[in-house]
């Protein structure tokens, strides 16, 4: 079955540099776009960036642009964020999950990886 | 500020029909599909509703789904107490090149 499991998170001072990760299971992990979605304590969700099957496509929240990088290594069915430059506001649980295409609804999604920033 | 706008609480009673509602504009649920996710407390996002109206395997026909121009409508028949949970629904933005979600709904079963 399809499994997505996120890593990385944990406590980060502001302004340090973090690097989450999302181990893909169960599906072929090259065929399928990946997306990064947030949601701060008490708060909706928040799409951050997508990335193509081949890690050619990539779009950004305009919130995020310039400093959260998202790649992926279908060697290791691995999707990537690189989070860099934290800020207080980026405290959330960041999920990871798949669509057909970069247009097409998320429809699998991780457990999530929590993100603190504190100094 | 989200992108689709949707109201922060509904309620019903069990047996009760509710609709979330869902408002965009042209960019987005106008020339795209609208998807929904329903979450329950402390576990991950679930899609309940994909392409305006169609459900994945597993979820109950009591969940609906309908688009008109740049609305769309979530609807729960025959209310549950399982239902208690936050509603979000998404789309594609093609001036933003980017997925919005909505605010999200708490729904409570009275």
């Amino acid at each position: 079955q399809v499994q997505l499991v996120e890593s990385g998170g944990g406590v980060v001072q502001p302004g340090r540099s973090l690097r989450l990760s999302c181990a893909a299971s169960g599906f072929t992990f090259s065929s399928y776009a990946m997306h990064w979605v947030r949601q701060a304590p008490g708060k909706g969700l928040e799409w951050m960036a997508v990335i193509s099957y081949d890690g050619i496509n990539k779009y950004y929240a305009d919130s995020v642009k310039g400093r959260f990088t998202i790649s992926r290594d279908n060697s290791k069915n691995t999707l990537y964020l690189q989070i860099n430059s934290l800020r207080v506001e980026d405290l959330a649980v960041y999920y990871c999950a798949r669509s057909s295409v970069v247009t097409a609804f998320p429809n699998h999604w991780g457990q999530g990886t929590l993100v603190t920033v504190s100094s | 500020q989200s992108v689709l706008t949707q109201p922060p609480s509904a309620s019903g009673t069990p047996g009760q029909r509710v609709t979330i509602s869902c408002s965009g504009s042209s960019s987005n649920i106008g020339s795209n599909t609208v998807n929904w996710y329903q979450q329950l407390p402390g576990t991950a996002p679930k899609l309940l509703i994909y392409s305006n109206n169609q459900r994945p395997s597993g979820v109950p026909d009591r969940f609906s789904g309908s688009k008109s121009g740049t609305s769309a409508s979530l609807a729960i028949s025959g209310l549950q107490s399982e239902d208690e949970a936050d509603y979000y629904c998404a789309a594609w933005d093609d001036s933003l090149n980017n997925w919005v979600f909505g605010g999200g709904t708490k729904l409570t079963v009275l």
